[in-house]
């Protein structure tokens, strides 16, 4: 059965940084076009960054730009997102997506919590 | 970016009932390029819909979607207990993807 599990969530303190990882079992992640997306504590879901599977081109959410990026670690198999200059606004559970449109496969999502 | 509102926000219904969401969107959605998404609690999004009208593998066809342009619905024929979650619309014919706030189907 094909799966998303992302991993590198945690407690982080405001200013501060963290790097998430999403993993694939059973496809190539390689293969694919792979998003970010988040959902703060019971609100609703905001997408943040996609990567292409062709050349890698990639977008962010103008909220996010310059501080979030989002990259293919093809030897891992992974797709990260590296999230700088963190703020407590930005806690939230994180997702990675399958699709360059909808998103057909999800992960179960890693946790942010950015708290002094 | 494209605005996507979901009315109602809660929907109170019965098992058996036919519920019908709707989702709005401040430009038109060229092609038809809106997605259903369901998520029950402590889980990921699930998609439901593509194309506007296009059940994803496994949905049940009591799912149904439809709408162009600006007005999409998702309706669920006759709703069983596990059908009493929220869902979100989605659109993805601009950058940046959007999601609608989502609506609740609760038991009333």
């Amino acid at each position: 059965e094909e799966q998303l599990v992302e991993s590198g969530g945690g407690l982080v303190q405001p200013g501060g940084s963290l790097r998430l990882s999403c993993a694939a079992s059973e496809f190539t992640l390689t293969s694919e076009e792979m998003n970010w997306v988040r959902q703060a504590p019971g609100k609703g879901l905001e997408w943040l960054s996609y990567i292409s599977n062709l050349d890698d081109t990639t977008h962010t959410e103008d909220s996010v730009r310059g501080r979030f990026s989002i990259s293919r670690d093809a030897a891992k198999n992974t797709v990260d997102l590296q999230m700088n200059s963190l703020r407590p606004e930005d806690t939230a559970i994180y997702y990675c997506a399958r699709g360059g449109k909808y998103f057909d496969l999800w992960g179960r999502g890693t946790l942010v919590t950015v708290s002094s | 970016e494209i605005v996507l509102t979901q009315s109602p926000g809660i929907l109170s219904m019965s098992p058996g009932q036919r519920a019908i969401l709707s989702c709005r969107a401040s430009q038109t959605v060229d092609h038809s390029a809106l997605a259903w998404y369901q998520q029950k609690p402590g889980q990921a999004p699930r998609l439901l819909i593509y194309a506007a009208s296009f059940r994803a593998t496994g949905v049940p066809d009591r799912f149904s979607g439809r709408g162009s342009g600006t007005d999409f619905t998702l309706t669920i024929s006759r709703l069983e207990p596990e059908d009493f979650v929220v869902y979100y619309c989605q659109q993805y014919a601009r950058s940046p993807r959007t999601f609608g706030h989502g609506t609740k189907v609760e038991i009333e």
